[in-house]
């Protein structure tokens, strides 16, 4: 069975610093792999996703992540943050192969963003 | 383009009274549906998810069930709410080749 780690549960940092959210997944095959995004009191939106290919993956709002096996770990990065990325950050793995590929959710990191 | 709907967005029930959340999607045929749980201050927890009409699996054992009445509606229930089953309930849609990708903008279902 699939896992995932989130190992920061809150991170804080100032509008315009880089931003690094860290994620390890635990599968035994290729992964699929995602990020999302979640506003208070609100549904997730998807940032972006691997499935396979270029490790380096371009999501929306400025977002991109990136692939190592190796490592296991499939962190999100950003530049230059902006006020408005305060939200709530979940990675999730899903299962290359099944008949419903469910999906695995890191329990998340809460965002901060000061001025 | 594709879209999903959840309703209620927020609900307050009383112990041992039923549920009855709903979940549709426009825009798509046979998605495979997803209903998540999330607790204040965690991770997602999958609840129920089907690959077609009338076909359910259940994840957690519990006092809730679902239905797919329809192709593009699922439906979550439970006959007695218990305190527990507090939380933000999400639907989700996704292709059936792949995970879900698109949540609903949730359920906040409090129990007193």
């Amino acid at each position: 069975a699939q896992s995932v780690t989130q190992p920061d549960i809150h991170i804080t940092v100032s509008e315009g610093a880089s931003l690094e959210l860290r994620c390890n997944y635990s599968y035994g095959a290729t992964p699929y792999l995602f990020w999302y995004v979640q506003s208070p009191g609100q549904g997730l939106q998807l940032l972006l996703k691997y499935f396979s290919g270029d490790t380096l993956v371009q999501g929306i709002k400025g977002f991109e992540a990136e692939f190592k096996r190796s490592q296991s770990s499939f962190n999100l990065r950003k530049p230059s943050v902006h006020w408005s990325d305060a939200a709530e950050y979940f990675c999730a793995v899903g299962a290359s192969s099944g008949s419903a590929r469910q999906l695995t959710f890191g329990s998340g990191t809460q965002l901060t963003v000061l001025p | 383009s594709q879209t999903i709907h959840q309703w209620p967005a927020t609900l307050v029930q009383p112990v041992g009274s039923p549920l009855s959340l709903e979940c549709t999607v426009e825009g798509t045929s046979n998605p495979n549906l997803y209903w998540y749980r999330q607790a204040a201050g965690r991770g997602l927890q999958l609840l129920f998810y089907s690959v077609g009409i009338g076909q359910i699996s259940s994840e957690v054992p519990q006092n809730l069930s679902a239905s797919r009445p329809q192709d593009r509606q699922f439906i979550l229930s439970s006959k007695k709410l218990l305190l527990s089953d507090s939380g933000f309930y999400l639907c989700a849609w996704g292709d059936s080749d792949y995970q879900p990708q698109h949540f609903g903008d949730g359920t906040r279902l409090s129990i007193l």
